[in-house]
This record gives structure tokens, sequence and C-alpha cells, in this order.
């Protein structure tokens, strides 16, 4: 069973579309993440969740909105894309919102978003 | 700022030893965890460090020098499956994850 599952997991759109990727982790975690991971493979961390209550939210553009309809799903929305918005796009689920040493996250297996 | 230091790309032979090592400037710390990622594929968990000294795992064992704002991670009895990306990440005051851009190890034969 995956822990931690993401779709699609490839995603190929004509800049100025709007999509959106899902997330769902079976571990009965109560934090969510959705990370960034751009071409020179910096992890950045866009949005993190705590029981469905946003308590991360990084410099973002607000094209970007994230939804958590229950702790174990966290959807990322994109409007308007553009070419920069091209990268890989993890989800991550920990136990809590880290504030408990050796706080793992577990990571979805990413969506490779190209805009054309 | 915040920051953390890998080297880009490191080399070594199947069935040798290789130390990776991070360098961090965070604002606090609770804790380095390094991270292992196969091309393509998502982060996976090594091991995690919140006190001085070292912690060994089988093959692998990572150290931490809070003093020196210093880890490594060391990998012994080399296979060509260690090939792969190994990320160091420091949780800083806010128990947020600040990720360093990783290192590509390549295993040669």
């Amino acid at each position: 069973d995956t822990a931690v599952s993401q779709t699609p997991k490839y995603l190929v759109t004509q800049m100025g579309n709007d999509k959106s990727i899902k997330c769902e982790q079976n571990l009965g975690h109560d934090t969510m993440y959705w990370y960034k991971q751009d071409s020179k493979k910096f992890l950045k961390i866009m949005f993190s969740y705590n029981n469905k209550e946003l308590i991360i939210n990084e410099t973002v553009p607000n094209r970007f909105s994230p939804k958590s309809p229950d702790k174990a799903h966290l959807n990322l929305h994109i409007n308007s894309l553009e070419l920069g918005d091209s990268a890989v796009y993890f989800c991550a689920s920990s136990r809590s919102g880290g504030e408990v040493f050796q706080e793992t996250q577990y990571f979805g297996p990413g969506t490779r978003l190209l805009v054309l | 700022g915040q920051n953390i230091d890998q080297p880009t790309e490191m080399t070594a032979t199947e069935g040798a030893i290789v130390q990776i090592n991070c360098t961090y400037q965070t604002s606090g710390f609770n804790g380095l965890f390094w991270y292992q990622q196969h091309a393509g594929e998502a982060p996976t968990f090594l091991s995690y460090n919140v006190l001085d000294g070292l912690e060994e795992k089988g093959r692998f064992s990572s150290f931490l020098s809070r003093s020196k704002g210093y880890s490594y991670l060391l990998l012994k009895e080399l296979q060509m499956k260690d090939s792969a990306s190994y990320l160091c990440a420091v949780m800083d005051s806010n128990y947020q994850l600040i990720w360093g851009a990783g290192t590509k190890l390549i295993i040669k034969p």
C-alpha cells in the first residue's frame, strides 16, 4: 500500500491553464506539506497543513492555492500557469507538526509539471 | 539568512567508503536529517541527529557537531544501488525543514 500518493505523476500543459494536483496519505498523519523541487534540486517548502489548518505559507504566488478537505488529503490548485512553474512538486506528511524529535517526513512520488 | 552547504557531486568506487559533508547556518536548530533521493524518485529518510556524536545504522552512519554547524553522512561498503543524491536538511526554530541542494553520489565499479 502506498503511504503517500500523488496524482498525476506527469502533467504537461499550456501557459495560462489552471491545473490541480492531488495528494493523499494513509499513514494517519496530522501534517501534510507541499514542496517544489526545481531544476537545481533545491526542495522548497510551499505550504504546510496541520489537521486541515494552514500553518506554513511561504512566499508563494497566490496563483497557488492549497485545499485540505480532511487531514488525509492536501490538494494543490494552480491558476494561470507560467513557464517558471515547471518543476517537480512533492507532497509529504509527518505525524505531527514537527515539534517532536525524530519527526520524519514521508514523501509522495512527485508530480512532474511541464508548462509549455 | 539560512544556509545549507553540501558538495554538488562526489564519485566513489564500489566497496569503498565515502563521507558526504554538510555545513549549516540556520535560525535555531531542532535536528538534522539526511535523505536519499534516487533519480526521478521521492526523497526517503535515512537518519536524524539532534545530539552531538555518531549515529550508526547498518552501512550508513551520520555524525553531528552542533558547535561547528557540521554533519557528515558516512557510507561504507558502497554498492551500485547507493548511486543517488543525498540531501541534508536542518529543522529550524520554527520546526521547518531547510534543505540543502543535495550531493549527487556516483558509484563506479
